[in-house]
């Protein structure tokens, strides 16, 4: 299976802070990684998908990059409706696999 | 608009059966995979498996194989996820998603809203 390594795996910030997600896949997933948020209760939401394409409706201040084994997520002003965690997935290989997860909190 | 939907929370005892289920809504049900992804309480997010509803084709994840079972009904649009004996460890919510794309290696554009399984004696 492909480990997907996300960190950190919490991390505290201020409103209007920028803040980056960093996710390293275990082997060349090229750019088959999806980034989801996902609030208290409820299901996950795709933010970005194939390494950096922002999904319809989402805001831009979201943005993801890279390629092949590491990948990055920014949130380039961190707002309070973005307090939710974070992870991400690749598609590549089966079994599909996704990170441990990101805890965003407001400090 | 695209939905899932997803049955209701159960509340089960060790080694009784389940079967959940997923109904899909607004768009060609026969021409996306089903996905299920597993959450344990306060943890990360597994993927179990897809199915693709119009022939019953499946893939597990090795983790999941043989304990739990995936298939689908296309005439009503809606696939399952069943356990034939649930364990204290099968507590979780339950998602299930559809990959974007034809095909499962996509990412999940759409995901139901959860059953939460609770196996407690």
């Amino acid at each position: 299976d492909i480990q997907m390594t996300q960190s950190p795996s919490s991390l505290s910030a201020s409103i209007g802070d920028r803040l980056t997600i960093t996710c390293q896949a275990s082997q060349d997933i090229s750019n088959s990684l999806i980034w989801y948020q996902q609030k208290p209760g409820t299901a996950p939401k795709v933010l970005i998908y194939d390494a950096s394409n922002l999904e319809t409706g989402v805001p831009s201040r979201f943005s993801g990059s890279g390629s092949g084994a590491e990948f990055t997520f920014t949130i380039s002003s961190l707002q309070p409706e973005d307090i939710a965690t974070y992870y991400c997935q690749q598609y590549d290989i089966l079994p599909l696999t996704f990170g441990g997860g990101t805890k965003v909190e407001i400090k | 608009e695209v939905h899932l939907v997803q049955s209701g929370a159960e509340v089960k005892k060790p080694g009784e059966s389940l079967k959940i289920s997923c109904k899909g809504s607004g768009y060609n049900y026969n021409n996306y995979w089903v996905a299920w992804v597993r959450q344990l309480p306060g943890k990360g997010l597994e993927w179990m498996g897809v199915i693709y509803p119009d022939d019953s084709d499946t893939r597990y994840s090795p983790s999941f194989q043989g304990q739990v079972t995936m298939s689908a009904d296309k005439s009503i649009r809606t696939a399952y996820l069943e356990w034939t004996s649930l364990k204290a460890s099968d507590t979780a919510m339950y998602y299930c998603a559809r990959p974007a794309g034809g095909g499962y290696y996509h990412g999940m554009d759409v995901w139901g809203q959860g059953t939460t399984v609770t196996v407690s004696s």
